[in-house]
C-alpha cells in the first residue's frame, strides 16, 4: 500500500502563512488532491491535481508537488481556515488519504 | 445544486449485515464514478470503494475485500453498500462521494454529510 505522511498539527498567526506537507514515496509523479475538514461537516475540495483551485475556493490557497512531498499553502490565514486538511492521491486503484493536519490559527 | 443523502446506517453487533444507500440529485449520475469514504470517530478519512459510471469497474480497499460490496443504480439515481461480516473497526461515519469523472481516478467533487454505522458487542 501507498502511504502519505502528514504532520498531525500545525498553528500559524492569523495573517501568516501556512505550509502543510504531505510526504510520499515519489509523490511528485502522481496527481496530489487536498481537502478541509470542519467540525462536523463533510471535507471540501480546495485543490485538485497538484495546484488547482476548484470553483469557490480561496486564491489564498495554492498547492506544489515534486519529488517526495506536496504542500498545501494557506496565505493570509484568517481564523475560518482553522480545519483538519487531507492530501489525497490514486496508487494502483485504491485512493489514499493522508492522515490529516489540524491547522489552528492563533 | 448537488445534493447526496445517504440513509441506513444504525447500530449492528458483530458479525451482522447492513446496506447503505446514497440518492443523488443536481447531476448526471450517469457521468460520474461514485465512492464510499468513511470516518471513525475523531479519526482521518478512509476510503472504502469506488465504482465507474458503468459500473464495468470496482475497487474496494484491503480492510473490506471479500466483505463489502458497492453497487449502484442508474434509474433511481442511487449508490449502495452492502456490508457483511461486521467488525467493530467498521465503525464510522460513512461517506457518498462523487468523482470528477466516470472514472475510480479523480478527486472527490461532492460528499453526503455521512451515516453513521455503530458496531458493537
Amino acid at each position: 500500500s501507498y502511504d502519505l505522511t502528514q504532520p498531525l498539527s500545525l498553528s500559524v498567526a492569523l495573517g501568516q502563512t501556512a505550509k502543510i506537507t504531505c510526504g510520499g514515496h515519489d509523490i511528485g509523479s502522481k496527481l496530489v488532491h487536498w481537502y478541509q475538514q470542519k467540525p462536523g461537516q463533510a471535507p471540501l475540495l480546495v485543490i485538485y491535481r497538484d495546484n488547482n483551485r476548484p470553483s469557490g475556493s480561496p486564491e489564498r490557497f495554492s498547492g506544489s508537488n515534486s519529488g517526495n512531498t506536496a504542500t498545501l499553502t494557506v496565505s493570509r490565514a484568517r481564523a475560518g481556515d482553522e480545519a483538519d486538511y487531507y492530501c489525497q492521491v490514486w496508487d494502483s486503484r485504491t485512493m489514499t488519504f493522508g492522515g490529516g493536519t489540524k491547522l489552528t490559527v492563533l | 445544486e448537488v445534493q447526496l443523502v445517504e440513509s441506513g446506517g444504525g447500530l449492528i453487533h458483530p458479525g451482522g449485515s447492513l446496506r447503505l444507500s446514497c440518492a443523488a440529485s443536481g447531476f448526471t449520475f450517469d457521468d460520474h464514478a461514485m465512492h464510499w469514504v468513511r470516518q471513525a470517530p475523531g479519526k482521518g478519512l478512509e476510503w472504502v470503494s469506488g465504482i465507474t459510471w458503468n459500473s464495468a469497474k470496482i475497487d474496494y480497499a484491503d480492510s473490506v475485500k471479500g466483505r463489502f460490496t458497492i453497487s449502484r443504480d442508474s434509474a433511481k439515481n442511487s449508490l449502495y453498500l452492502q456490508m457483511n461480516s461486521l467488525r467493530p473497526e467498521d465503525t464510522a461515519f460513512y461517506f457518498c462521494a462523487r468523482d470528477t469523472g466516470p472514472y475510480n481516478s479523480g478527486p472527490i467533487l461532492d460528499w453526503g454529510h455521512g451515516t453513521l454505522v455503530t458496531v458493537f458487542s
